[in-house]
């Protein structure tokens, strides 16, 4: 079945302590993209990335990470978590970086103590 | 800036009443529009896009370039339409979002 897998689905965590958010999507895809969800502000654009080894800022990328090593993967690092990161996180891709359509993945909601 | 703009945050409406969701673009050139759904607990999915110009689960939008608008419509609401709605532009930017409710 083609999707967008993320992993954890949920995240409780301290400040401070290093955490990576998984995505994975099965579709070859060259588009993918990190989104924080939340109340009132809609869906944000952290980093996305048009294709392997290329990666760029989106709207909101302070305090966090991401590599594209591999087409199908896409992580998300937040090297220094803080509470203002608390958050619902979607990964998307799609197969070209304009006009396509977005396949989203679960989401993973994380909390920062 | 190409942004997009929904200016509704919440939108409540009886079962049986017509909706519009609203959404405002600022874009220089042709823009491509998305909207996207997302139901209670799942992921956001695709609506409609403007391009492909039809309709589903009733709900039809139309692109005016000159109220740079994309509103999304449906005739006759239906509970099961509750949901948080966004407009997107095809370069993945995407609206604050309306919340809609649909009571019975």
């Amino acid at each position: 079945e083609a999707q967008v897998t993320q992993n954890p689905r949920y995240l409780i965590t301290v400040t401070g302590k290093k955490l990576t958010v998984t995505c994975s999507q099965n579709m070859n895809h060259e588009y993918m993209s990190w989104y924080r969800q939340d109340p009132g502000l809609g869906l944000r654009q952290i980093y996305y990335s048009m294709n392997v080894e290329v990666t760029d800022k989106g709207d909101v990328p302070e305090g966090y990470k991401v590599s594209r090593k591999e087409k199908r993967n896409f992580p998300l690092i937040l090297e220094s978590p803080s509470p203002n990161q608390t958050s619902l996180y979607f990964c998307a891709s799609s197969p070209k970086p304009h006009g396509e359509k977005l396949f989203f993945g679960s989401g993973t909601q994380l909390s920062v103590l | 800036a190409q942004r997009v703009t929904q200016p509704e945050k919440l939108l409540s409406v009886f079962k049986g009443a017509p909706v519009e969701l609203k959404c405002n673009y600022s874009y220089s050139g042709s823009p491509e529009l998305f909207w996207y759904v997302q139901y209670s607990r799942q992921r956001l999915q695709l609506l409609l896009r403007h391009i492909s110009r039809e309709s589903i689960k009733g709900f039809t939008a139309d692109l005016n370039k000159g109220e740079t608008s994309f509103h999304l419509k449906k005739p006759f609401a239906q509970e099961e339409d509750s949901a948080m709605y966004y407009c997107a532009l095809g370069d993945m930017r995407f609206g604050a979002g309306t919340r809609l409710t649909v009571k019975p």
